[in-house]
């Protein structure tokens, strides 16, 4: 499979928290990237990691990619409400043209 | 930067009856998408454009389902005649780069 699998597929915590996302994969990638949906919109592009990299920051998400084991996680510290979305991880294959999406992590933040 | 437009945001339709979406992607992005997401999944690619050439329509319904991105910016997606199984948010996305770039989507309920 080309694709993604996100785990866990639902997650709720307390507002302040952090909550960590898990990714893994099953082909050699280029990158793999990391988006959001919030319920009833588009997708928004959080953070892309390339093969090479290790570890990326942005703001308060934290991406870590280890390609000996295939797997990338999202970690988002001192979550807010409004980080209530789900969240899809995307490898991008090698070779490939496009992105393949899992069916995401389901994120509750608790006020 | 306006971002991606789709239209219109919902329809509803009855089964055997033909739809239309319609996007504009980010001004400059050659490559545009058609990812069809059925609720509780991730986005599945339905199309992708490079200017005006197709790169990718492999899961794409061609008995029922067309697209066409004519002069290489906005573009079309169609379904006649639509099934119940059509039922699902339509995504565009346009990119650059790497980085895909999201609508809001079209949700599409056939009866």
């Amino acid at each position: 499979s080309q694709q993604g699998e996100e785990d866990p597929q639902a997650l709720s915590i307390q507002e302040g928290e952090n909550a960590t996302m898990n990714c893994s994969y099953k082909t050699s990638i280029n990158n793999l990237q990391w988006y959001r949906q919030n319920s009833g919109r588009g997708l928004v592009h959080l953070i892309l990691i390339r093969s090479n990299e290790r570890e990326k920051h942005s703001g308060r998400l934290r991406v870590t990619l280890d390609t000996s084991k295939k797997s990338s996680s999202l970690l988002i510290t001192a979550s807010r409400a409004a980080d209530t979305a789900s969240y899809f991880c995307a490898p991008h294959q090698t070779g490939a043209n496009n992105l393949f999406f899992g069916t995401g992590t389901r994120l509750t933040v608790i006020p | 930067e306006a971002g991606v437009a789709q239209s219109p945001r919902y329809k509803i339709i009855e089964k055997r009856q033909s739809v239309a979406f319609w996007c504009n992607p980010i001004s400059g992005h050659a490559t545009l998408y058609w990812y069809q997401q059925i609720l509780g999944q991730g986005p599945k690619l339905l199309i992708q454009f490079q200017n005006n050439g197709v790169v990718d329509d492999s899961q794409l319904p061609k008995d029922r389902f067309s697209a066409e991105r004519l002069k290489g910016v906005d573009s079309t997606l169609k379904i006649q005649p639509a099934k119940l199984e059509d039922s699902a948010v339509y995504l565009c996305a346009s990119s650059l780069f790497e980085t895909q770039y999201f609508g809001p989507g079209t949700r599409l309920l056939v009866l």
